[in-house]
């Protein structure tokens, strides 16, 4: 089955500095990668998507890569802020395929 | 505005009662989702439904019931069957293509057992 993993440990951070997460996974090659954010107690919400074909995507201080070969996602974001504080999840999904698979997410903490 | 909402926020259960989760959206989405959340790990998907009047079991359906009678509306039942009811629920849905993509949440339900 597929398995995806994020860093478990919560990733500390400066204000200023830019913040990198990753996301690998195994077994199938998905149509496309997905990061979204959570904050506590709420539901996640879509940042970016990626295809399989695409090396990089941005979006304002966002940036997302992917890496068939290594089987990873790179997220990135840029000059971060206290408000970037929350728990960031990866999601994949197959083709012919209708449903996705959502890592277990990696909480970072962006210090003023 | 357009979106998903769910009801209620906070939901209790006592023991072997069924209880029914509200899910409900307004973007003319033909796909909706069920997913939990445990804590420190991932969402997983309970059920789905491409289209109204069908759906399919997702990684961990046992205990649960859902119904797709009409293409706004997504209930789950969580069933006496489900013996660690204890989670947050989150509905989700998405626009049509194969594979789907951006998927909506909802702010989610979360179930406590008393």
């Amino acid at each position: 089955s597929q398995k995806i993993e994020q860093n478990s440990e919560a990733l500390n951070i400066q204000e200023g500095k830019t913040a990198t997460l990753t996301c690998n996974y195994t077994n199938y090659s998905p149509a496309y990668l997905q990061w979204y954010r959570q904050d506590p107690g709420r539901g996640p919400v879509f940042l970016l998507l990626i295809r399989e074909n695409e090396k990089e995507k941005r979006k304002e201080r966002l940036k997302v890569t992917f890496d068939t070969t290594l089987k990873q996602s790179l997220f990135h974001i840029t000059a971060s802020q206290p408000a970037d504080s929350a728990t960031y999840l990866c999601a994949l999904a197959l083709y012919n395929f209708n449903k996705f698979y959502f890592g277990s997410g990696t909480k970072l903490n962006v210090k003023p | 505005d357009g979106g998903i909402t769910q009801s209620p926020k906070y939901l209790f259960r006592k023991e072997g009662q069924n209880v029914t989760l509200s899910c409900e959206q307004n973007l003319n989405h033909d796909a909706m989702y069920w997913y939990r959340q445990d804590p420190g790990q991932g969402l997983r998907l309970i059920y789905y439904s491409q289209i109204v009047n069908d759906f399919q079991k997702g990684d961990i359906a046992e205990g649960y019931s859902v119904s797709r009678e009409k293409k706004e509306s997504f209930p789950l039942t969580v069933t006496s069957a489900q013996k660690n009811p204890t989670a947050f629920y989150l509905c989700a849905s998405s626009g049509a293509g194969r594979p789907q993509e951006t998927q909506y949440f909802g702010p989610g339900t979360r179930l406590l057992v008393l």
